[in-house]
């Protein structure tokens, strides 16, 4: 079993929709979570950052946290053609420094 | 302020040749990763550099290799090329190597190997 799973996709949807995007994990030790959006031939790029359990919003999105359920998602409101990208969750540990990824979920929006 | 950047941004070569890949963190940045990203696979930890010590290493044999220097830039090598090396590098840049640092990533150095 991976550490990080993560379903690929792709994820279609229209202009306006919610998108919910999720991972599960398998190490209690995680603590740190992210979400990054890469888009084609670019460098993931830092979308939302969170401690432990809870919720974090900023502007349309929103990230939420579940460490009982070792369970994170990511949901987007009134998605745009311009969030067609692959998102990418990322966990990290108190005791190590490398950020362990999901393979990425590659979400389209139509117009 | 400036990003993180990386040269070449696309590098061909021949199996059996050897490579190094540059990156510049983000100014004020000490520490600096690297990934390997492949369809594959996805995002896989190579190592990290604090202060020009590697600080941690990730599962991959002893042909990859890094270094960093004095003004926080870094380089990895590649040696003896493999058809499977090919790959977009990726080069990350953070404050420190605190747990709760946010590492900024760069665009990326694809490789192909033929």
């Amino acid at each position: 079993q991976k550490e990080v799973e993560q379903d690929p996709g792709p994820l279609s949807v229209p202009e306006g929709a919610i998108v919910s995007l999720n991972c599960t994990y398998s190490n209690s030790a995680f603590q740190y979570f992210m979400w990054y959006r890469q888009y084609s031939r670019k460098g993931p790029e830092l979308l939302m950052y969170t401690y432990s359990s809870g919720n974090k919003e900023d502007g349309r999105f929103t990230a939420q946290v579940d460490k009982s359920s070792k369970y994170i998602s990511l949901f987007i409101r009134d998605s745009q053609p311009s969030d067609s990208a692959t998102y990418l969750c990322a966990m990290r540990s108190q005791a190590g420094t490398a950020l362990i990824f999901g393979k990425g979920t590659t979400l389209s929006v139509s117009s | 302020k400036a990003g993180v950047t990386q040269t070449p941004r696309y590098l061909i070569k021949t199996r059996g040749q050897q490579v190094t890949l540059s990156c510049s963190p983000i100014s004020g940045h000490r520490s600096v990763s690297w990934y390997q990203q492949t369809p594959g696979q996805g995002l896989q930890f190579l190592f990290e550099y604090f202060s020009e010590t590697q600080r941690n290493k990730g599962n991959f044999p002893g042909r990859f290799s890094g270094r960093q220097f004095s003004n926080s830039r870094s380089e990895m090598n590649v040696s003896t090329l493999e058809l499977g090396d090919s790959a977009l590098y990726l080069c990350a840049s953070s404050l420190t190597t605190g747990q709760g640092d946010t590492q900024y990533f760069g665009p990326g150095t694809r490789l192909t190997v033929l």
